[in-house]
C-alpha cells in the first residue's frame, strides 16, 4: 500500500542547529514526495516536494533527498528559528492517475531560544 | 487561500445523527480528498475524488460515505456519528491542470472541528 513511516515524532533543537526528519515508504510506484508545515491552529501548507526523478532539493534553509533505492526521503531545515516550530508532515502519492495522498504521522519540531 | 471552503467550521453533534461536511472549491481542481487529524495519528485519508462521481477509499473508511455530484463540491456524510468520529477534518484539493501544467501541490481547507457528544 501507500503507507509512509515517519520519524521521530517529536524533535526538539536550539535555535541555530539542524533539524532532519525521515519518511520511508513502501510503494516503489510513488513518485512525488512533499512536506508540509503545520503551525497551531492552522492549516497544513506545502512548504517543499519532490520528485522520483530528482535527489535533492533545495529552497534556502530547507532542502529535501529522496533516495528512491532504499525508499527514504528526508526533510533538512538548517539554522533553525523559533518559528520553524511547527508539526511536519511527509506525504506520498500512490503512483497511477488516480493520485491518492497520504501522509506520515506528523513531527512536532520545537526550536528553543 | 487556493478557493477552498469547508462548511461548517465547528458542529457539535449527539451520537447516531447522521452530519454531512461541504467542501467547496474555486479552483476547477480535479482531486479532492477528505482526511481526519487526530493526536498521534496526524492525517489520516478518510476518501477520494479523482473526478466528478469517481470516489475511492483511503485509510480509514468505514462510518463515512463520500459524494461528487459536480467538480466543486466534495461532501463527507457521517451516517450515524459516533464518539470516535471527534476530530477535525480537512478537506484538500489538488492538480489544477490551468495553462497546460500539472501542479500537483494539495491545498487545504481551513478544517472542521466535528464533536460527537
Amino acid at each position: 500500500g501507500e503507507n509512509v513511516e515517519q520519524h521521530p515524532s517529536t524533535l526538539s533543537v536550539q535555535e541555530g542547529d539542524s533539524a532532519v526528519i525521515k519518511c520511508t515508504y513502501s510503494d516503489s510506484a510513488s513518485n512525488y514526495f512533499p512536506w508540509y508545515k503545520q503551525e497551531l491552529g492552522k492549516r497544513p501548507q506545502l512548504i517543499i516536494d519532490i520528485r522520483s526523478n530528482v535527489g535533492e532539493k533545495k529552497d534556502q534553509r530547507i532542502a529535501v533527498t529522496l533516495n528512491k533505492t532504499a525508499k527514504h526521503f528526508s526533510l533538512h531545515i538548517t539554522e533553525t528559528q523559533p518559528e520553524d516550530s511547527a508539526v511536519y508532515f511527509c506525504g506520498l502519492d500512490s503512483g497511477g492517475s488516480n493520485y491518492k495522498l497520504t501522509f506520515g504521522k506528523g513531527t512536532l519540531l520545537t526550536v528553543n531560544p | 487561500d487556493a478557493g477552498i471552503t469547508q462548511s461548517p467550521r465547528h458542529k457539535v453533534t449527539e451520537t447516531g445523527t447522521p452530519v454531512t461536511l461541504r467542501c467547496h472549491q474555486t479552483e476547477n481542481h480535479r482531486y479532492m480528498y477528505w482526511y481526519r487529524q487526530d493526536p498521534g495519528h496526524g492525517l489520516r485519508l478518510i476518501h477520494y475524488s479523482y473526478g466528478v462521481k469517481d470516489t475511492d477509499k483511503g485509510e480509514v473508511s468505514d462510518g463515512y460515505s463520500v459524494s461528487r455530484s459536480k467538480t466543486e463540491d466534495f461532501l463527507l456524510t457521517l451516517e450515524s456519528a459516533t464518539s470516535s468520529q471527534t476530530s477535525v477534518y480537512f478537506c484538500a484539493i489538488s492538480e489544477s491542470r490551468n495553462r497546460g501544467q500539472r501542479n500537483t501541490e494539495a491545498f487545504f481547507g481551513q478544517g472542521t472541528r466535528l464533536t460527537v457528544v
